[in-house]
């Protein structure tokens, strides 16, 4: 299985600020026949699903605000929020696509210093 | 627009079958691949496995050995079913669509308890 590893586990970030969340995966989820990466980013609040903030580890969602953005290649990615808002308190998540099964990272909890 | 919605019991005993079904709207379910994901405190999120072409699955070789995910064409609906349950397996279940998981179910919790 393709390890999933976030960090830091949390994080706290004046309102305004940037927000940079990393995950490293145990191989590479590269895809050479299509050149992307298979790596996903999901935002989740208390007591709903996660939601797809990035995908193809750049890919920004149909409606997800422009200060969410994705960057990295291969083994190694990070999910930026340009200027922290407080509606961006959650747990974030990264997950691969490349491999059966999937996996996904542990988990980051954003919160407001 | 695309939903998806999860139904079946809340409660499921040790050792017996736990089913799940996942109603699509919105979208014929002969396109895509379909997931099911659970997420547990202890565990975190896990990936199932998937429904894909109408019938072809493939399943997180953890759970293999006790899942089976089908499809009911007429219906728009695919299912989860995970056979001797045991209290790990109480968790939030999800359907879920793609590889990258655009659409999801609220999810429906299921605990594993006599």
């Amino acid at each position: 299985d393709i390890v999933m590893t976030q960090s830091p586990d949390s994080l706290s970030v004046s309102l305004g600020e940037r927000a940079t969340i990393n995950c490293k995966s145990s191989q590479t989820v590269f895809y050479s026949s299509n050149n992307k990466n298979s790596l996903a980013w999901f935002q989740q609040k208390p007591g709903q699903p996660p939601k797809l903030l990035i995908y193809w580890a750049s890919t920004r969602e149909s409606g997800v605000p422009d200060r969410f953005s994705g960057s990295g290649s291969g083994t190694d990615f990070t999910l930026t929020i340009s200027s922290l808002q407080a509606e961006d308190v959650a747990v974030y998540y990264c997950q691969q696509y490349y491999n059966v099964p999937h996996t996904f990272g542990q988990g980051t909890k954003l919160e407001i210093k | 627009q695309v939903q998806l919605q999860e139904s079946g019991p809340g409660l499921v005993k040790p050792s017996e079958t736990l089913s799940l079904t996942c109603t699509v709207s919105g979208v014929s379910i002969s396109s895509y691949y379909w997931n099911w994901i659970r997420q547990s405190p202890g565990k975190g999120l896990e990936w199932i496995g998937y429904l894909y072409n109408s019938g072809s699955t493939t399943y997180n070789p953890s759970l293999k050995s006790r899942v089976t995910i089908s499809v009911d064409m007429s219906k728009n609906q695919f299912s989860l079913k995970l056979n001797s349950v045991t209290a790990a397996d109480t968790a939030v279940y999800y359907c879920t669509r793609r590889g990258f998981l655009d659409v999801w179910g609220k999810g429906t919790t299921v605990t594993v308890s006599s």
